[in-house]
């Protein structure tokens, strides 16, 4: 079965501090594995995305890590500011379909306190 | 202009009403998806269309009707829903290709409440 799991569910820390979150899969065949950024109510925006062959991908202060051989990948979050409170979802795409199914984890909810 | 439009933003309907939501997307994409989501739940894809046909029916209840009249408008009709019914739900549009890391941009989403 096709699974994305996240870890922690939930994490409080204090702004300026850093962050890792972390997303293991068992997806298959993989395509590619994207991370999103979800503020309450509102739609996810994406933040990465990386296919088999990348390692490592930044998007201003996110850098998200993909092994794909361990089947896991992390987001790290820098110098973490309040605007960075809400959900943050690792989504696999499964597959040669060109419409692209995503199997989405259950979110990690990042609160940044001052 | 990469954003994906819904409307409205907000729905309160009867068990017995019929209402429609609505998504628009004017970045050429030929995929359009509806997903419902729960609160502190992921979204859970509904339906996909590519080139305007329904490739994809997630075994979702009758009582929700997609339409994709053209390539930039997306449609759900609403119609006998449940309470159980009432989540956020979202519309999102990708490329379709052989590059399998096109994005799909999502909308804001139209929150739904079934009474």
């Amino acid at each position: 079965k096709n699974q994305v799991e996240q870890s922690p569910q939930s994490l409080i820390i204090l702004e300026g501090k850093n962050c890792t979150l972390q997303c293991n899969y068992t997806v298959s065949p993989f395509s590619n594995l994207r991370w999103y950024k979800q503020d309450t109510g509102r739609g996810p925006v994406s933040l990465t995305i990386m296919t088999f062959s990348e390692n490592t991908k930044s998007n201003g202060r996110y850098t998200a890590t993909l092994d794909a051989d361990t089947k896991q990948s992390s987001l790290h979050i820098t110098a973490s500011q309040l605007s960075d409170s809400a959900s943050y979802i690792c989504v696999v795409r499964v597959g040669s379909s060109n419409t692209g199914k995503l199997i989405f984890g259950q979110g990690t909810t990042l609160q940044v306190k001052p | 202009d990469t954003e994906v439009t819904q409307t409205p933003k907000h729905l309160v309907m009867g068990m017995t009403n019929k209402k429609s939501l609505k998504c628009e997307q004017h970045m050429g994409h030929r995929a359009m998806y509806w997903y419902k989501q729960k609160a502190k739940k992921p979204p859970e894809l509904m339906f996909v269309y590519s080139y305007e046909k329904l490739s994809i029916n997630e075994s979702v209840p009758s009582r929700f009707s997609p339409e994709c009249p053209n390539s930039s408008l997306l449609n759900l009709h609403l119609h006998a829903l449940q309470p159980e019914d009432s989540a956020l739900y979202l519309c999102a549009s990708s490329q379709v290709g052989r590059d399998r890391t096109y994005e799909q941009y999502f909308g804001p989403g139209t929150r739904l409440t079934v009474t």
